[in-house]
């Protein structure tokens, strides 16, 4: 089955720091992987993905991700931090091996990302 | 482009009362879902449609039904609302699966007293 770990609920940050915010994930074929963020009292944004190729994954808002197969992590990171980054983040993740019915996307719980100034 | 756009944005419902959740997307989408998202718990689907005419059930579909009679709109109808379905509700769109981005809209707050 697919899962989604988000292990802090919340990740604090000093303006200008680089932040990094954590995801493992669990399929059982290729993972695709997402990252969306979500604003107070807003839908999810889309941020970035991946799908192959290249693990270093650029995105919106100069935000990165880095795949690493092998610990089975999709860790977001920004090489400093604004406080305009503060929202709710959600890793997602779908099975790209499932071949059955409906493959639907796995939301993690979410972390919380506090930039101070 | 409007994107994904939801009515209303709030609303309170007794219990026993129905209301239907409205979505549209002008953005020709062919996959629609429906979300509810509940504190510290991510997003549980709860229904979703692959084309008009189409819709199924997700992790959560108890309570809830769907219709999809055209591309554009996909309504979420709670027929005997109940206080465990207290939560935001959010629809997306993404023109495919499983490799396309899903784009959100802004989400209705339901209270169910």
């Amino acid at each position: 089955a697919q899962s989604v770990a988000q292990p802090e609920d919340q990740v604090n940050v000093a303006e200008g720091n680089p932040l990094t915010v954590k995801c493992t994930y669990s399929v059982s074929g290729n993972p695709y992987l997402f990252w969306y963020v979500q604003y107070p009292n807003r839908g999810l944004q889309f941020l970035l993905k991946y799908i192959t190729g290249d693990n270093l994954v650029k995105g919106s808002y100069g935000f990165e991700a880095e795949f690493n197969k092998s610990q089975t992590s999709f860790h977001l990171k920004k090489p400093s931090a604004l406080v305009s980054d503060s929202a709710l983040y959600f890793c997602a993740v779908r099975d790209s091996g499932f071949s059955g019915g409906y493959n639907k996307l796995i939301f993690g719980a979410g972390t919380r990302l506090a930039v101070h100034p | 482009n409007a994107g994904v756009t939801q009515t209303p944005k709030f609303r309170i419902l007794k219990i026993g009362q129905s209301m239907t959740l409205q979505c549209a997307q002008d953005m020709n989408h062919n996959y629609m879902y429906w979300y509810r998202q509940d504190p510290g718990m991510g997003l549980k689907l709860i229904y979703y449609s692959v084309g008009a005419g189409i819709t199924d059930k997700g992790e959560v579909p108890n309570g809830y039904n769907v219709s999809r009679s055209t591309t554009e709109d996909f309504p979420l109808r709670l027929e005997l609302a109940a206080p465990s379905q207290t939560s935001v509700y959010f629809c997306a769109s993404s023109y495919s699966a499983p490799r396309d981005e899903q784009f959100f809209g802004p989400g209705t707050r339901l209270t169910v007293l």
